[in-house]
């Protein structure tokens, strides 16, 4: 495997369900990111493990939760979703340069969630 | 805060037209610029990208120049063809130029016909 790999590649969950979305990167890269993609709207950044600390987007609720259990595995577990919550799921990762700047983020082919 | 401005799309040429996807934002500091691309049931894939002003970034026949004085990143190519049909996004990163936390534009759908 190459990149940054994600599975499952579709899910069809009921409100009630709890799953999990995995994403693994095989980069060497130190930080990892979930993403949302809904239609018509910008990506919308979720969480960001750089090394091993969780960045937050205090608007995500807390029906997601994200694990990093390693810098090449992240996952994001999933419980009693809305229907809103249908879109892509998208995974990244990226490389801190010694100069302490992050470079570009390679992305994952993403998760198509969708909640009945 | 940091925004990303993108033309509205979609966007539809014939084979071989020229292509320019205009690209602004507004941003304090020295961010980095990218366009992203991504193709039907894909994820997103960088396409180029810029850190510094009048820097240009090229890659596959796209090209985009970042300029400070206009605050734009326009994404161009010469002659298109159907297999560049997809969506493209503009990005900034942070202050700093660090691409930890980017924010993206809305996308560009872009179909291009035989």
């Amino acid at each position: 495997e190459t990149g940054v790999t994600q599975t499952p590649r579709h899910l069809v969950m009921g409100m009630t369900n709890k799953k999990s979305l995995k994403c693994e990167q095989h980069l060497g890269h130190n930080a990892m990111y979930w993403y949302k993609q809904s239609a018509k709207k910008p990506l919308e950044l979720m969480f960001v493990y750089s090394l091993e600390e969780r960045v937050e987007n205090n608007s995500v609720p807390s029906r997601f939760s994200p694990e990093c259990p390693n810098s090449s595995h992240l996952f994001l577990h999933l419980h009693t979703l809305q229907p809103e919550d249908s879109a892509l799921y998208l995974c990244a990762s990226s490389q801190e340069a010694t100069s302490g700047r992050f470079l570009e983020q390679f992305f994952g082919p993403g998760t198509r969630l969708t909640v009945l | 805060g940091d925004s990303v401005t993108q033309m509205e799309g979609p966007v539809t040429l014939s084979e071989e037209a020229f292509l320019t996807i205009n690209c602004t934002y507004t941003a304090t500091g020295y961010p980095s610029l990218f366009w992203y691309v991504q193709y039907p049931g894909e994820g997103l894939q960088l396409l180029l990208k810029a850190t510094k002003a009048d820097d240009k970034g090229s890659n596959k026949g796209f090209e985009a120049t970042y300029r400070k004085e206009t605050t734009s990143f326009h994404l161009e190519k010469g002659s298109v063809q159907v297999s560049d049909s997809a969506v493209y996004f503009c990005a900034l990163s942070d202050r700093s130029g660090s691409a930890r936390q980017l924010t993206f534009g809305s996308g560009t759908q872009l179909t291009v016909l035989p």
